[in-house]
């Protein structure tokens, strides 16, 4: 079974990086080919995608948010991280991880961690 | 404002038949694209409901349903339970957005 969960600190000041890692269990991220993939959430509101890496090690982020973003895998760690950089207020969400399966696109999100509060505050 | 579009809130009384609809375009369901739907109980994460339009997980039970035509999908949950409360959102691509799109979300209230 596998498993996902995310790290990081739950605050952040204006105008610095965000940035969080998702350690997944249960099975290799280097095997299979999945999209390692990051969705945050809002209160109250609805689901982002903010990106992907995939097995192969390709990227492809939300464009909305390109400029800022980064994904990048440890497969010696078995994680996936996330940054997110010149975050505001409006970056405030609950931060998933998830593994995305499929041929292409849209794939879909089969496996999710519990997600993880980050707080944009100075 | 999301490019799927879903119905705010749906309700139903205990083992009545519900169905929310996800409307797209032309740039997404309407080119093609697969829907995928997702069911968030309070205070948890997203959890797999429907995949590549009509296929449920193992697991998930056959009360739900999901269909597409044209430019909408709908999913369809008969036999009402309370443990069905949630919020339901649909997934798909969008080829002008370039990337993934979820739906606004559709609250679901068991009467």
């Amino acid at each position: 079974q596998v498993q996902l969960q995310e790290s990081g600190p739950g605050l952040v000041k204006p105008s610095q990086t965000l940035s969080l890692t998702c350690t997944v269990s249960g099975g290799s991220i280097s095997s299979g080919s999945y999209y390692w993939s990051w969705i945050r959430q809002p209160a109250g509101k609805g689901l982002e995608w903010i990106g992907r890496i995939y097995t192969s090690g390709s990227t492809n982020y939300n464009p909305s948010l390109k400029s800022r973003v980064s994904v990048s895998v440890d497969t010696s760690k078995n994680q996936f991280s996330l940054k997110l950089s010149s975050v505001t207020a409006a970056d405030t969400a609950v931060y998933y991880c998830a593994r995305g399966e499929g041929s292409g696109w849209p794939y879909y999100f089969d496996y999710w961690g519990q997600g993880t509060l980050v707080t944009v505050s100075s | 404002q999301s490019v799927l579009t879903q119905p705010p809130s749906v309700s139903g009384a205990p083992g009545q038949r519900v169905t929310i609809s996800c409307t797209g375009s032309s740039s997404n369901i309407g080119a093609g694209y697969d829907v995928h739907w997702y069911q968030q109980l309070p205070g948890t994460a997203p959890k797999l409901l429907i995949y590549v339009n009509t296929n449920r997980p193992s697991g998930v039970p056959d009360r739900f349903s999901g269909s597409k035509s044209g430019t909408s999908a709908s999913l369809a949950i008969t036999g009402l339970q309370a443990e069905d409360e949630a919020d339901y959102y649909c997934q798909s691509y969008d080829s002008s957005l370039s990337g993934l799109v979820f739906g606004g979300g559709t609250k679901l209230t068991v009467l």
